[in-house]
């Protein structure tokens, strides 16, 4: 089966941190994608990579940035946390199209 | 632009009646359609897709779905709910010109509550 792991299940943070999300996958899969999930709003995603040092901006980028320096690690990075960006953070890989999502993140920052 | 729409927040059903979950998309190309279902505190899972062939696709847990070009729809579908089926469900689509690499469009979710 595919895993993907995330790197914490819970995470608080205050206002202006340098927060880091990792995400790892064991089947090899090129491509990687970061959502934030938001009630009401569904999945929308923050960034995808199809390939080590590759990656596109997803529909809201802005205050995220990603790091994918080896195939089966794909990194969140929020420079400067603000209060809206507490949400559920959700990870997933895919390589034939079906996407296969890690447990998720619930960062809240204060 | 691709799109995805879930009309309905929130669908309840009796235990043991069939369920219906609505979707409804846009796309520009040929639609590949996926379903997925989100269990309290955990990730998404896929249920089914759809890429070409058969409207009726079957997929885990009993559940099938219908695409429908006509009308854009591909509806969820379960003959009878089990109270287990209660959970979070997203329809997402991509549009088919494009690689697995590009991204999928997911709807807002429609939450089910089956209720003994």
């Amino acid at each position: 089966d595919v895993k993907v792991t995330q790197s914490s299940r819970y995470l608080v943070k205050r206002t202006g941190e340098k927060v880091f999300l990792e995400c790892v996958q064991d089947m090899d899969h090129e491509n990687m994608f970061w959502y934030r999930q938001d009630p009401g709003l569904g999945l929308r995603l923050i960034y995808f990579s199809y390939d080590v040092k590759m990656k596109e901006k997803g529909d809201i980028p802005e205050g995220y940035s990603v790091s994918r320096e080896k195939k089966e690690r794909f990194s969140l990075i929020l420079e400067s946390a603000s209060t809206n960006q507490t949400s559920m953070y959700l990870c997933a890989s895919s390589s034939t199209g079906i996407q296969f999502f890690g447990p998720g993140t619930r960062l809240t920052v204060l | 632009a691709q799109s995805v729409a879930q009309p309905e927040d929130q669908v309840n059903v009796a235990e043991g009646n069939p369920l219906t979950v609505k979707c409804t998309y846009s796309v520009s190309g040929n639609p590949y359609l996926f379903w997925y279902v989100q269990y309290p505190n955990r990730g998404l899972q896929f249920l089914l897709k759809y890429i070409t062939g058969d409207n009726l696709v079957k997929g885990s847990y009993g559940f099938e779905a219908e695409f429908n070009k006509s009308q854009t729809s591909f509806h969820l579908k379960k003959p009878s709910a089990l109270v287990s089926d209660s959970a979070l469900y997203f329809c997402a689509v991509r549009d088919a010109r494009y690689s697995s690499a590009s991204k999928i469009i997911f709807g807002s979710g429609t939450r089910l509550s089956i209720r003994p």
